[in-house]
């Protein structure tokens, strides 16, 4: 069974650009979740989906950043304008129901310079 | 407000010792408590995950333990090795079913 996959690994965008990430859950995950690492600190939450819709966005940092979950597959987290504060490691989780075990895939690391 | 710490921040031992990682948080009202590893520049691996009626489980060398009252876990590591040396996380799920994360122990285990 093939685990949680995040594209791309790592991306590098200047300041004022977008990005958009990428998450294909484990197949009949219905909840996925978004977190990020920035530098230092410990890992947060951003925002959480039930099939496609969005559970709780109470982490979201701004308008800046918009998640998508068409069709309750695969997600993506677009970050635009990008800010020099939004570099940092995102990871995606998904489980099978809301208070399983949830896994994580290797992360994408986003550098704003 | 949900805050979960970690302790010791950095640990290092020699193979064959046991050991405790220590996770405290400030909530009891949590639906359950999940430890994972995290090596160098990978992603998170679950570990164990400990629903809040659940006192412990075990994995292999690893038992970890919950005590919901007092808001601590610990993850015992037996036996430890080389390939046990990783970064150890601490998270909660919280009423809002999302986890909340410590910062984590950095584990050496020196052959």
């Amino acid at each position: 069974e093939a685990g949680v996959t995040q594209f791309p690994s790592h991306s590098v965008i200047e300041k004022g650009q977008t990005v958009t990430l990428r998450c294909d859950p484990i197949s009949g995950h219905d909840n996925l979740y978004w977190y990020r690492r920035v530098m230092g600190k410990e890992i947060k939450f951003l925002l959480h989906f039930v099939k496609e819709s969005k559970q709780d966005e109470s982490g979201m940092p701004n308008n800046r950043f918009l998640a998508e979950r068409t069709g309750g597959t695969y997600s993506t987290l677009k970050v635009q304008p990008a800010e020099l504060e939004d570099s940092g490691v995102y990871f995606c989780a998904s489980s099978q129901h809301t208070l399983r075990e949830q896994y994580f895939g290797p992360g994408t690391r986003l550098t704003v310079t | 407000k949900q805050e979960v710490t970690q302790i010791p921040a950095a640990l290092s031992v020699p193979e064959g010792e046991n050991l405790v990682l220590n996770c405290s948080f400030t909530d009891s009202a949590i639906y359950n408590l999940q430890w994972f590893r995290q090596d160098p520049g990978k992603g998170l691996t679950s570990l164990l995950l400990i629903q809040s009626s659940q006192r412990e489980q075990t994995s292999g060398r690893l038992n970890a333990s919950l005590d919901k009252s007092s808001g601590r876990s610990t993850l015992y590591i037996a036996a430890s090795q080389p390939g046990d040396s990783a970064t150890y996380l601490c998270a909660v799920v919280d009423s809002s079913y999302k986890l909340i994360f410590g910062s984590g122990t950095r584990l050496l285990v020196r052959p």
